[in-house]
């Protein structure tokens, strides 16, 4: 099945730098790219994701990027804010069939002000 | 809609007893998946259902592990009998489908389980 590799396990930067987080999958058919983002003591949300036919996206201070041939995928915070602080969590899946959500192991995030 | 609703919020039992977690999707979701979080092994997805169908438990951890879904808009995830390392937070999320543009899974607040 799929395996899903999240480094680092912990970040800290400080306001206004910028983050990334990256990801290695193992499954070569897995074609969707999820990001989640957890606060302390809620529920996962998602705050982007990306599918095989695109190598990057973007949504306002956040992007992510995927490299097929080398099966890794990153997520990139620019201009860190406080609010930006949680854990991060990545997922693969084949987006087919009954492939499900193979997720990472998280990176907590920590902003400094 | 309110999204995915889970009860109780928090449970505190003792070794042995039955826990009992339960959870309603969003309306129209036609998948549901139960998940359980710990510090050490992150996030394991137990179960899914499709149409109310279990399509695949290889995550249940054991026997003492069961859910149901009876219906589109309710199921429910049993330990019998509960044992401290069962301790976690437990996850509902539901989703569309599985493909194409569907596939954005929506999870609920929780439930927080602590067995004593």
């Amino acid at each position: 099945g799929e395996n899903v590799e999240q480094h680092p396990s912990t970040l800290s930067v400080q306001e206004g730098d910028s983050a990334v987080i990256k990801c290695t999958y193992s499954d070569s058919a897995s074609n969707y790219f999820p990001w989640y983002k957890q606060e302390l003591g809620k529920r996962p949300q998602l705050i982007i994701d990306i599918r095989s036919n695109v190598g990057e996206k973007k949504d306002q201070r956040i992007a992510v990027t995927l490299n097929k041939t080398a099966k890794h995928f990153s997520l990139h915070i620019t201009e860190t804010q406080p609010e930006d602080s949680a854990v991060y969590f990545c997922a693969a899946s084949k987006n087919s069939g009954y492939s499900t959500l193979t997720f990472g192991k998280g990176t907590m995030l920590l902003v400094s002000p | 809609d309110a999204g995915v609703i889970q009860s109780p919020r928090h449970e505190v039992t003792e070794m042995g007893q039955e826990v009992t977690l339960r959870c309603k999707p969003i309306s129209g979701h036609d998948y549901l998946f139960w998940y359980r979080q710990t510090m050490m092994r992150g996030l394991e997805l137990l179960i899914y259902f499709n149409n109310n169908v279990p399509i695949d438990d290889s995550g249940m951890p054991e026997d003492r592990f069961s859910a149901k879904m009876p219906n589109a808009s309710f199921s429910t995830l049993k330990i019998q009998p509960s044992e401290p390392r069962d301790s976690a937070v437990y996850f509902c999320a539901s989703s569309l489908g599985l493909a194409g543009l569907t596939d954005t899974q929506y999870f609920g607040p929780g439930t927080r389980l602590t067995v004593l």
